[in-house]
């Protein structure tokens, strides 16, 4: 059972565009939701995070928005550059008995070209 | 990579051998994780720990097992590696002692590991 789905698997957008990356999910116990971007050879390194008490948090040209009511939360990235290009997990976390464990995303591969 | 280290980087290994994969932090973090990261998949939580011989199973146990007897140290063991664990095995801490609002898992640099 995937608890959050990603869409879509790869992204192309031209420099200086908009990327969108949604996700989705069902658990309503979640109540961290960080995105994590990844470059070829590398581990994944957060990126901008956000609780569910708010919509919107931007950092820079990065924006999650977030919707409690359908479970969707998406990444924004404005004016894409080519240095974006990179693979992009969103993820959930749920508090367990002493644990904090991430629930991913499978992937987002953007392709920003110039 | 936030002071976590991973070891062996590379590693090619026969069907049925044992393996052990080793994570090293200086951060003193409480909570460390394993995870296997597959084409199609995303990242997929192995096993993960609490602290100092407290462990517990992720989504995707099977076939491994943990032992963490120090703070800086996790390892991963497959005690007979098949074709399907074939991945990239990532390390990661976190600390929840301090209040953030970010609760960062740090990852990191990777352990690609083969099974023929």
């Amino acid at each position: 059972q995937q608890q959050v789905k990603q869409s879509p698997q790869s992204l192309i957008v031209q420099k200086g565009g908009i990327s969108i990356i949604n996700c989705a999910y069902e658990n309503t116990a979640f109540d961290y939701f960080p995105w994590y971007q990844q470059f070829p050879g590398k581990g994944p390194a957060l990126l901008i995070a956000i609780r569910p008490d708010v919509s919107e948090k931007k950092e820079g040209r990065f924006t999650i928005s977030f919707n409690k009511s359908a479970k969707q939360f998406s990444l924004h990235i404005m004016d894409s550059q080519p240095g974006d290009s990179a693979t992009y997990f969103c993820a959930a976390e749920s508090p367990g008995a002493g644990s904090y464990q991430l629930t991913f995303g499978k992937g987002t591969k953007l392709s920003v070209i110039p | 990579d936030a002071g976590i280290t991973q070891s062996p980087r590379h590693k090619v290994t026969e069907t049925g051998t044992p393996v052990t994969l080793r994570c090293h932090q200086t951060e003193n973090h409480r909570y460390m994780y394993w995870y296997r990261q597959d084409p199609g998949h995303g990242l997929r939580l192995i096993h993960y720990s609490y602290g100092v011989k407290d462990t517990d199973k992720g989504e995707v146990s099977d076939g491994y097992s943990v032992s963490r007897s120090k703070t800086e140290d996790f390892l991963l063991t497959l005690e007979s590696a098949t074709s399907s664990q074939t991945s990239v095995y990532f390390c990661a801490i976190s600390d929840r002692f301090q209040v953030s609002v970010s609760y960062e898992q740090y990852f990191g640099p990777g352990t690609r590991l083969t099974v023929t």
